[in-house]
């Protein structure tokens, strides 16, 4: 039972252009919600992390928006790179529960065209 | 500063052969993680190990998988008779702190290695 449903599975967006990745959740006691970027051959990295009392963050081209009532939550690349083609997956742990115990989407993989 | 370390990068083994997967945290990291990521799914925590203690074993499968993280050296992920269906990527990862729900937990994110991508014949 996937705890955390992502989509879309890929992602083919031109450059400068705005690539959406939403993610969905059930369970009300998840508390933190992390956003990976994994490239080939590579582990997955910490891009940008949310907690459920806001309801958007940025850092540089990287924004989360997040909707505690509808239980969904989205990454925004504006101006998307070559650079950025990888791999991301959401995810998000449990309040109170281990730290690195995290529910993954399936992943989606972006492909940015030149 | 060293990042989290996995080794061997890529291992082959035949069906009922055992595998070691070894993994060395970031310096100061205390937690450990495994985790399995097969084709085109996200990753599936296994384990959850400090140093000689297993926290919490829940994702791992009942038989053939054994993890652990002595005093000294690395944690090992242990399969033993593998099968096809075990072929995968297993990542580790390391953390300073174990629980969430503090103002540093957000600022303390999971690190991980580059895995080990293990091929079952």
């Amino acid at each position: 039972q996937q705890q955390v449903k992502q989509s879309p599975q890929s992602l083919i967006v031109q450059k400068g252009g705005i690539s959406i990745i939403n993610c969905a959740y059930e369970n009300t006691a998840f508390d933190y919600f992390p956003w990976y970027q994994q490239f080939p051959g590579k582990g997955p990295a910490l891009l940008i992390a949310i907690r459920p009392d806001v309801s958007e963050k940025k850092e540089g081209r990287f924004t989360i928006s997040f909707n505690k009532s509808a239980k969904q939550f989205s990454l925004h690349i504006m101006d998307s790179q070559p650079g950025d083609s990888a791999t991301y997956f959401c995810a998000a742990s449990i309040r109170g529960s281990t730290l690195g115990r995290l529910y993954f989407g399936r992943g989606t993989q972006l492909t940015v065209w030149p | 500063n060293a990042g989290v370390m996995q080794n061997p990068r890529h291992l082959v083994r035949r069906r009922g052969q055992e595998a070691r997967l070894r993994c060395s945290p970031m310096k100061g990291h205390s937690h450990v993680y495994w985790y399995r990521q097969l084709p085109e799914e996200g990753l599936k925590f296994m384990v959850y190990l400090q140093k000689e203690n297993i926290i919490d074993e829940s994702g791992m499968p009942k038989e053939r998988f054994s993890a652990e993280f002595p005093k000294e050296g690395p944690s090992i992920l242990r399969i033993q008779q593998v099968v096809r269906g075990d072929s995968a990527a297993y990542f580790c990862a390391s953390s300073p702190l174990g629980k969430t729900g503090g103002q540093s937990s957000y600022n303390s994110p999971l690190h991980f290695g580059n895995g080990t991508r293990l091929t079952v014949t």
